[in-house]
Parts: C-alpha cells; structure tokens; sequence
C-alpha cells in the first residue's frame, strides 16, 4: 500500500536549534516525494521536492531508498519556520496523478 | 497572478443536503484535482479532472462528483451530507498530466450541522 507516514504531530524547538521532521514512506516502483508548508492562515505551498535537491529557506531533505525516509532537515529554526509541515509522495497510476499526504507535524519554534 | 481560486470560503449545511464548491486553476493549466482535508489530518485525494475528463478518483462514495468545464474551471457536488463531510475541501491545479508542481487554493470550510 502507498502510504506517508510522519510520526510526529507536533515539534517544538527553541530558536537557533536544529530542526528535523521525519517522513517514512511506504511505494512500490520509484518514488517522487514532496514537503509542503501551510504557514498561519495561508494555502499549501510547495516547500521542496526531491528531485530538485535544492535547499529552500534553509531546508533540504534526502531520499534515503534503503531506509525509506524523506526527513526535513535546517540546521538553525527561525520562528518564521513556525508551521504545518506535510510530507507528501506523487503517486501515478495510468493518468492519474495525485498526492498523498502524510497527517502532518506542527512545527513550533519558541523564541 | 491569480492562484488558484475558491467559493465560497466557508459555508454550513444541515445533514441529508447537497452542496457544491468551485474552483478556477491558475490560467492555463488545465488539470484540476480535489481532496478533502478533515481537522487534524492531511489532505485526501477526491477526484482529478484533465480536459474535462475524470482522470482518477479516490476511496470515496458515490454521493460525491466533480465535473470541468471547457475553461477549466470545476465543481465539486456533494450530496446526502453528513456530519462526517465536515472538512476543508482543496482544489488543485496543475499544467498538465506530467507536471508534479501542484499549486493549491485556499480552500472551501465546510461545516455539517
């Protein structure tokens, strides 16, 4: 079954500290894996992509295959990270192409 | 640059009524897709519409449909509510079929009372 797994509802972390949010993924075949962001009373954006590996407002994240993980990672919060934080894996099947999601983490940085 | 856009933002209805929302994609693109995301959990995957055909639907019953119209625009119709139904319910956009930039609305509130 294709399935997002994020363990964590909710992380807190003061400033300066470093950040990770985990993601485990559950997909047969190659998989394309997504982090979005919904900052306070905002719509769901595009935080990064995997096959971009490109670092976005100080976040990267790895496509680790053998342990199935797609974990966010910044070295140093800001309190402007403060936000929901939603792994996502593309899913494609004929011409279909949809996301699942994981439940999300809350992403809290204290000051 | 408009985004994607929604209506209405936030509605309630009484069980056993239909409801419908809106969306209209970013211009040109010309896949839409929906999901619902009820509190606490990560958005679900309803329906993707390309060119005015269903493209994929997932696990939900038959009391919900979608449609696109030529401008690309679509409706999402539920009907028989429940309180179960109650969720934000997010509309996408992408470019096309192949493209994985999926750009998301605000979304529409929708309490069942």
């Amino acid at each position: 079954a294709q399935r997002v797994t994020q363990p964590e509802k909710l992380l807190s972390v003061f400033k300066g500290a470093p950040v990770e949010l985990k993601c485990n993924y559950s997909y047969s075949g190659s998989p394309e894996l997504f982090w979005y962001v919904q900052y306070s009373r905002q719509r769901l954006q595009l935080l990064l992509r995997h096959i971009s590996r490109e670092s976005i407002k100080g976040f990267t994240a790895d496509l680790n295959k053998g342990e199935t993980s797609f974990h966010l990672k910044k070295p140093f919060a800001q309190e402007e990270d403060s936000a929901m934080y939603y792994c996502a894996l593309s899913s494609r099947g004929g011409a279909t192409n949809k996301l699942i999601f994981g439940t999300g983490t809350l992403l809290a940085v204290q000051p | 640059d408009a985004g994607v856009t929604q209506s209405p933002t936030h509605l309630i209805k009484t069980r056993g009524q239909h409801v419908t929302l809106r969306c209209s994609p970013i211009s040109g693109h010309k896949s839409v897709s929906w999901y619902q995301q009820v509190l606490g959990q990560g958005p679900q995957f309803i329906f993707q519409y390309y060119e005015k055909e269903e493209r994929g639907r997932g696990n939900f019953p038959d009391r919900f449909s979608a449609r696109q119209f030529p401008n690309y625009s679509s409706e999402l119709n539920v009907n028989a509510l429940l309180l179960g139904d109650s969720a934000l319910y997010l509309c996408a956009s992408t470019l096309d079929l192949g493209v994985n930039t999926i750009y998301f609305g605000e979304g529409s509130w929708l309490t069942v009372v």
